[in-house]
């Protein structure tokens, strides 16, 4: 177990107020991912980092900023929260290599709904 | 556009019986496969995975085949079990520095009793 927190589990929050997804890993991992899962779009890639302030876009970063000042945490912000962005929020990390074959160990996810 | 596509949203199974659950990538490029399983409520977990170099890989219950010409792969679960009710994606890993995998849509696995 990667030891992937992620915080809140649950929340909701109205249209136009910022919002900070935190996920917090104990493994010492270099690359952490945020995904939104969505019915019919499957696990969309929002944002990663690849090491402390080094982060970049994925498929889907409009509306959304991270930040990584320490390696255990990756902040998921939406600045100005929509209704397109209710969604379930799954952080991930890239390992551990054995357990996962070179693939993610995920968070239990955030559900986020935006009213 | 997709580069992973599972065509099936949705199967259903009876229990016992062979499940097959199916996925085709666009780039002939990609050369590692993994699928993974989600339950409600919790974050996927790696299931299987299989690299260009097999055209096969059996975990248990499980087995993953690779088709590189057709740019096809499949997950079979024998026997069936009710605790596989879940969603599958199917995914691959896009190579480069920054390790992305590329997920596709998922297909929900429903086993009958």
């Amino acid at each position: 177990d990667a030891g992937i927190t992620q915080s809140p589990r649950h929340k909701v929050t109205e249209t136009g107020t910022p919002v900070t997804l935190r996920c917090h890993q104990t493994e010492n991992h270099r690359y952490m991912y945020w995904y939104r899962q969505d019915p019919g779009h499957g696990l969309r890639l929002i944002h990663y980092s690849y090491g402390v302030k080094d982060t970049d876009k994925g498929e889907v970063s409009d509306g959304y900023s991270v930040s990584r000042s320490k390696t255990e945490d990756f902040l998921l912000t939406l600045e100005s929260a929509t209704s397109s962005q209710t969604s379930v929020y799954f952080c991930a990390t890239n390992g551990p290599m054995r357990q996962t074959n070179y693939g993610y160990t995920f968070g239990s996810g955030t559900r986020l709904t935006v009213v | 556009d997709q580069q992973v596509k599972q065509n099936s949203p949705s199967l259903s199974v009876q229990e016992g019986r062979i499940s097959i659950l199916n996925c085709d990538y666009t780039n002939s490029m990609f050369d590692y496969f993994l699928w993974y399983k989600k339950y409600p409520a919790e974050g996927p977990t790696f299931l299987i995975s299989i690299s260009s170099i097999k055209d096969k890989n059996e975990d248990g219950r499980f087995t993953v085949f690779l088709n590189k010409s057709a740019k096809h792969l499949s997950l079979h679960i024998v026997p069936s079990q009710p605790g596989d009710s879940a969603v599958y994606f199917c995914a691959t890993k896009a190579g480069g520095r920054d390790d992305k995998i590329i997920f596709g849509k998922g297909t929900r696995l429903h086993i009958l009793p």
